[in-house]
């Protein structure tokens, strides 16, 4: 069974489209994460969520709401798709909030705008 | 300026070679983090150092923590081309957030 998942692994999608990737965790973790990967492979924060609650918000500009409908579930929309927002998006969890705990991340969502 | 400086950025090497990989900071840390992540997934965590000096060991792989707990170091041992991978340095700050450095891309040739 996948730890964390994620849909779609691949998109393709047109600038100024809205679009949503979903993911889900059966870790019974209470934190969970959305990460961002660029084309040179930098691996950012962009969200975390506690329990439902947001916690970490990196200066991602408001085109982006992530939405934590239960502790398994952490979706991330993206509104008026922009050029530079291709990336891989990885969603990830952890135990709780504590930094001991190991970050599983799931396989990533390949995101393209044209 | 990242926080976390990796080097070299990508390394492409023959079976058999040695290798080190480095993940340097100003800053001083309570622990590092190595991650690997192969094409098409997501990074696995590898190994978590925590104390100064720290040597840890995971098959062919040692990884060291500085003593001043500002710098860790990944040495591969007899590289293998299941090796190839993104190795990722990473540090925890507040509220169990990752910060990665920019990553070494490893390459190794049969």
């Amino acid at each position: 069974d996948t730890a964390v998942s994620q849909t779609p692994k691949y998109l393709v999608t047109q600038m100024g489209n809205d679009k949503s990737i979903k993911c889900e965790q059966n870790l019974g973790h209470d934190t969970m994460y959305w990460y961002k990967q660029d084309s040179k492979k930098f691996l950012k924060i962009m969200f975390s969520y506690n329990n439902k609650e947001l916690i970490i918000n990196e200066t991602v500009p408001n085109r982006f709401s992530p939405k934590s409908p239960d502790k398994a579930h952490l979706n991330l929309h993206i509104n008026s798709l922009e050029l530079g927002d291709s990336a891989v998006y990885f969603c990830a969890s952890s135990q709780d909030l504590n930094s001991g705990n190991t970050i599983y991340f799931g396989e990533g969502s390949w995101l393209t705008v044209v | 300026t990242q926080l976390l400086e990796q080097s070299p950025q990508f390394l492409s090497i023959q079976e058999g070679e040695n290798l080190t990989v480095y993940c340097n900071s100003s800053s001083v840390f309570s622990s590092l983090q190595w991650y690997r992540q192969e094409p098409g997934e997501g990074p696995v965590l590898l190994v978590t150092v925590v104390t100064g000096g720290e040597v840890k060991k995971l098959k062919r792989l040692t990884f060291q923590f500085g003593d001043a707990r500002k710098d860790s170091s990944l040495h591969i041992t007899a590289a293998q081309p299941g090796d190839t991978g993104l190795y990722l340095c990473a540090a925890m700050e507040y509220g169990n957030k990752l910060v990665f450095g920019a990553g070494t891309i490893l390459r190794v040739k049969s």
